[in-house]
């Protein structure tokens, strides 16, 4: 069975930084690609960014807003996804999940979310 | 970047009605297209990509159309555990964009 689990959410002040897990079992990690998505508290969502990597191959993609302030990173060892967030702002409160690419940037699985709250 | 349009927002509807929501993009992205569901405090779930494919496991009563900048979600006969919250997603090119999500109510 798929499953994907975030974890690492929590309360942190403006300005600084968390690290969310994404922990995935019933695939292997290597074989698909990656995605982060957000949502603030009752708003749509968005998207923060993917990781793409095959042998010789290496891609990774941020929104705008993210881009230079978050960083997606895999183990492949451990079938982990992380999601480096630095210089965080209040904006950035929202529910982050991670989620299996099916091709093209479709996703086929979702994780359950993970709630990051900053204030100070 | 390309920008997603739904409507409409807000559908009210009863079950056993037919329902169409629909989402304009601002340029052409042929049928690179997803529809995903959510209901309140639970994650998306996937329902058609590719404008019309339906992912494994979603009932039939749900399709997807649509090509360029006009699509459709259709349910053609709601059911009590369709009441949520819809979204469309381009995958053409990044950034990756939502559409701005439609709730269906009783």
């Amino acid at each position: 069975e798929v499953q994907l689990m975030e974890s690492g959410g929590g309360l942190v002040q403006p300005g600084g930084s968390l690290r969310l897990s994404c922990a995935v079992s019933g695939f292997s990690l290597s074989d698909h690609y990656m995605d982060w998505v957000r949502q603030a508290p009752g708003k749509g969502l968005e998207w923060i960014g993917h990781s793409r990597i095959r042998i010789n191959s290496y891609s990774i993609e941020y929104a705008a807003s993210m881009k230079g302030r978050f960083t997606i990173l895999r183990d492949e060892s451990s079938n982990s996804l992380y999601l480096q967030m630095n210089s965080l702002r209040t904006e950035d409160t929202a529910v982050y999940y991670c989620a299996r690419v099916l091709g093209r940037g479709y996703y086929d699985y979702w994780g359950q979310g993970t709630l990051v709250f900053v204030s100070s | 970047d390309i920008q997603l349009t739904q409507s409409p927002s807000l559908l009210s509807a009863s079950v056993g009605d037919r329902v169409t929501i629909t989402c304009r993009a601002s340029q052409g992205i042929s049928n690179y297209l997803a529809w995903y569901q959510q209901k309140p405090g639970k994650a998306p779930k996937s329902l058609i990509y590719a404008a019309s494919t339906l992912q494994s496991g979603v009932p039939s009563r749900f399709s997807g159309s649509g090509s360029g900048t006009e699509f459709t979600l259709t349910i053609s006969s709601l059911q009590p555990e369709d009441f949520a919250t819809y979204y469309c997603q381009h995958v053409d090119s990044y950034p990756l964009t939502f559409g701005g999500g439609t709730t269906v109510e009783i």
